[in-house]
């Protein structure tokens, strides 16, 4: 299947500093990807659809001044946590189709980023 | 809309046993289902897909869901769990085509007990 991966895998920062984290596709080129947050024994919720070439569509109250993302090619995307809280900690995971290939209608997973602000 | 719900968020069987982790869907268009399985800090695998082709549906490390419309299930199933499929599962609900976000339940923590 296609290998989609982030950087970093893990990060510690302080209170008022940003952190960019990369999600690539490493073998399919992907014009869609979706940035997910995952909170401490809670399900995934998705935050926003990020488009190549084009802005990023924000999920209901998240704030897109606060998450900045970055879709400048086929096969990155980037998401920039800006002044991060302590409360920004959470696990962040990004995922892209390969519409291309017989898999179309499958999501492919990063392995995460583990974001602790201090 | 789409969404999905899990019953029971956690679930401990013993090494050998039936596993049954539960999943009912609700959408407003022809659904595509799937099941995730996350280990501790690392990111999500699929385990299987539901994509309006059988209704039963075999995945990886022996697991198998079953579609029924009818019921709008789309339940987990293993016949002899195993230690190592200790971890998080996730069902999940799409739209038509992968460019459709994932709509994830809110997880079943399997436990398996030696």
């Amino acid at each position: 299947g296609a290998v989609v991966s982030q950087h970093p895998s893990r990060v510690i920062c302080k209170s008022g500093t940003s952190v960019k984290i990369e999600c690539r596709s490493l073998d399919f080129q992907a014009t869609t990807m979706f940035w997910y947050r995952q909170f401490p024994k809670q399900s995934l919720m998705l935050m926003a659809t990020s488009n190549e070439g084009s802005k990023a569509t924000y999920e209901q109250g998240v704030e897109k001044d606060k998450f900045l993302i970055n879709h400048a090619s086929l096969t990155l995307s980037t998401l920039t946590v800006t002044s991060a809280h302590p409360e920004d900690s959470s696990f962040y995971i990004c995922s892209a189709p390969d519409v291309t290939s017989r898999s179309y209608n499958e999501q492919f997973f990063g392995p995460g980023t583990r974001l602790t602000v201090l | 809309a789409q969404s999905v719900t899990q019953l029971g968020s956690h679930v401990s069987v013993s090494e050998g046993a039936l596993v049954l982790l539960r999943c009912n869907y609700s959408s407003s268009v022809p659904p595509y289902l799937f099941w995730y399985v996350q280990y501790p800090n690392q990111g999500l695998q699929l385990l299987l897909k539901y994509t309006s082709a059988a209704t039963l549906v075999k995945g990886i490390n022996g697991f198998e869901a079953e579609f029924k419309k009818s019921e709008t299930s789309f339940h987990l199933t293993k016949p002899s769990a195993h230690m190592s499929d200790a971890a998080e599962y996730f069902c999940a609900v799409s739209g038509k085509t992968g460019a459709n976000n994932l709509f994830f339940g809110t997880g079943t923590r399997l436990t398996v007990i030696p």
